[in-house]
C-alpha cells in the first residue's frame, strides 16, 4: 500500500512565523504535491515537484515556497504565515505512469495561524 | 479549460438507501481521466476509482458503482444499500492524460447517512 505521511495533524502558530510542513512517502513515487483545502473552494494546488530539486507553481502559489531534496519527502514553507493561510494542507504523491498514475493523499494538515 | 462540477453541495439519506452523486465535467482534450476520492472525517482523501476517457464501461466495486456516459459529459457514482460509514466528503476530478498534475477536484458532495 502507498503510504504517505504528513509531519503533524494539527499545527498552530503566529502571524509572522516560519512554518514547515513535512512530506514522506514510501512508494519512490516521482511526482509530489501540496494543496490547500478550504469550505466552498475545494482542493486547490499550492506547488507540485516531479522530481528531486524540480518545482512547480501550482494555482496559488503566493506567500508559500517548497523544497524537495530527496524524492521521498516534500517540504511545504509557509515564510511569514498570515490568518489567511489558516486552512487544511494535504500533501499527495504519484507516480507519473499513464497506465496507473493517480495521486495519493496524506492524512492533511490543519494549520491555524493566529 | 477544464472544469469539474458538483452540483450537489450536501445530501442526506437513510441508512439502506441508494444515493447517487453526481459529476459533470468539462475539457477539450480526447484523452482524460476521471476519478473519484472520498475523505471521511479523519480527513484523509482515499482514492476509488480512476477511469480513463476510452473506457466508458460502467464500473462495480461492492456497493459502490461508477456511470460514465461522454455524451453528457458525466461521471456518477452511486452507493447501494448505503450504510452509515459511507458518509464523507466525495469529491470528483478531472486530469489530462501524461498530465496528473493538472488535476482539477470538484469542490465536493458532503454526505450524510443517517441511522
Amino acid at each position: 500500500d502507498v503510504k504517505v505521511t504528513q509531519s503533524s495533524r494539527y499545527l498552530v502558530k503566529r502571524t509572522g512565523e516560519k512554518v514547515f510542513l513535512e512530506c514522506v512517502q514510501d512508494m519512490d513515487h516521482e511526482n509530489m504535491f501540496w494543496y490547500r483545502q478550504d469550505p466552498g473552494l475545494g482542493l486547490r494546488l499550492i506547488y507540485f515537484s516531479y522530481d528531486v530539486k524540480m518545482k512547480e507553481k501550482g494555482d496559488i502559489p503566493e506567500g508559500y515556497s517548497v523544497s524537495r531534496e530527496k524524492k521521498e519527502r516534500f517540504s511545504l514553507i509557509l515564510e511569514s504565515a498570515s490568518t489567511n493561510q489558516t486552512s487544511m494542507y494535504l500533501c499527495a504523491s504519484s507516480f507519473p505512469d499513464i497506465y496507473t498514475d493517480t495521486q495519493y493523499f496524506g492524512p492533511g494538515t490543519r494549520l491555524t495561524v493566529l | 479549460a477544464q472544469k469539474v462540477t458538483q452540483a450537489q453541495t450536501e445530501i442526506s439519506v437513510v441508512e439502506k438507501e441508494d444515493v447517487t452523486l453526481d459529476c459533470v465535467y468539462e475539457t477539450r482534450d480526447t484523452t482524460y481521466y476521471l476519478f473519484w476520492y472520498k475523505q471521511p472525517p479523519s480527513g484523509e482523501l482515499v482514492f476509488l476509482i480512476r477511469r480513463n476517457s476510452f473506457d466508458e464501461q460502467n464500473e462495480i466495486s461492492g456497493r459502490y458503482s461508477w456511470n460514465f456516459q461522454k455524451s453528457t459529459s458525466s461521471f456518477n457514482f452511486t452507493i447501494t444499500a448505503s450504510q452509515v460509514v459511507d458518509s464523507a466528503v466525495y469529491f470528483c476530478a478531472l486530469s489530462e492524460a501524461n498530465r496528473d498534475d493538472k488535476i482539477i477536484f470538484g469542490k465536493g458532495t458532503r454526505l450524510h447517512i443517517l441511522p
